[in-house]
């Protein structure tokens, strides 16, 4: 039972370089998030899809794109790198459509990234 | 603009003692509050939630209680064990236009459970 699955878990990129984070997940969610974790910062919402060739901006969305050709899977693109990227990024999906309902979001163990 | 607060980066608890998390939060909109819990390199797991329209909800050694009116949210791990040890973050959901809802995270408190 793999639930949420990142790759890769660690990477160091020079400032400038591209690359691509993979999430996929086998639940059958409809909704994925990208998130990105930084000290005393908590998890900030990068973009997120609500379904099949969705996708959405959330909060930190500019130097990053996305896209969820497959419903198991949920790209993040970094198409030149900076050090203010350095990061633990986070995927997650959930099945919840609506504000009224606790549904949790299920997370991956997410990927260390340094832009040096 | 932080609508939701965990004012305590850690919190040191001796085994078998409450340990008592907090959160804070300044929109009143907010229909859902959840707490995760982290472990080192893992992704954040979901613990307990508890709808805005209540004011108490346990399950097993975990409470959460609201106070809408202070807008102040508590977690309650009674009793506290080593394995407790983690990072937790309350989050708080309410609905938007686009995308049906959104999920707002604290920055976490670090739980200390010393045997």
């Amino acid at each position: 039972n793999a639930g949420v699955t990142q790759t890769p878990k660690f990477r160091v990129l020079k400032t400038g370089q591209s690359m691509t984070l993979l999430c996929a997940q086998d639940m059958n969610h409809e909704y994925m998030y990208w998130y990105r974790q930084d000290p005393g910062m908590g998890l900030r919402l990068i973009h997120y899809s609500v379904g099949e060739g969705t996708t959405a901006k959330g909060e930190v969305p500019d130097g990053y794109n996305v896209s969820r050709l497959k419903k198991q899977n949920f790209l993040l693109g970094l198409e030149s790198a900076a050090p203010s990227q350095t990061s633990v990024y986070f995927c997650a999906s959930s099945y919840s459509t609506g504000a009224n309902s606790n549904q949790p979001q299920h997370f991956g163990d997410g990927t260390r990234l340094s832009i040096l | 603009d932080q609508q939701v607060k965990q004012n305590s980066p850690s919190l040191s608890v001796q085994e078998g003692r409450i340990s008592i998390l907090n959160c804070d939060y300044t929109n009143s909109m907010f229909d859902y509050f959840l707490w995760y819990k982290k472990y080192p390199a893992e992704g954040p797991t979901f613990l307990i939630s508890i709808s805005s329209i209540k004011d108490k909800n346990e399950d097993g050694r975990f409470t959460v209680f609201l106070n809408k009116s202070a807008k102040h949210l508590s977690l309650h791990i009674v009793p506290s064990q080593p394995g407790d040890s983690a990072v937790y973050f309350c989050a708080a959901i309410r609905g938007v236009r686009i995308g049906g809802f959104k999920t707002i995270f604290g920055a976490g408190t670090r739980l200390f459970v010393k045997a």
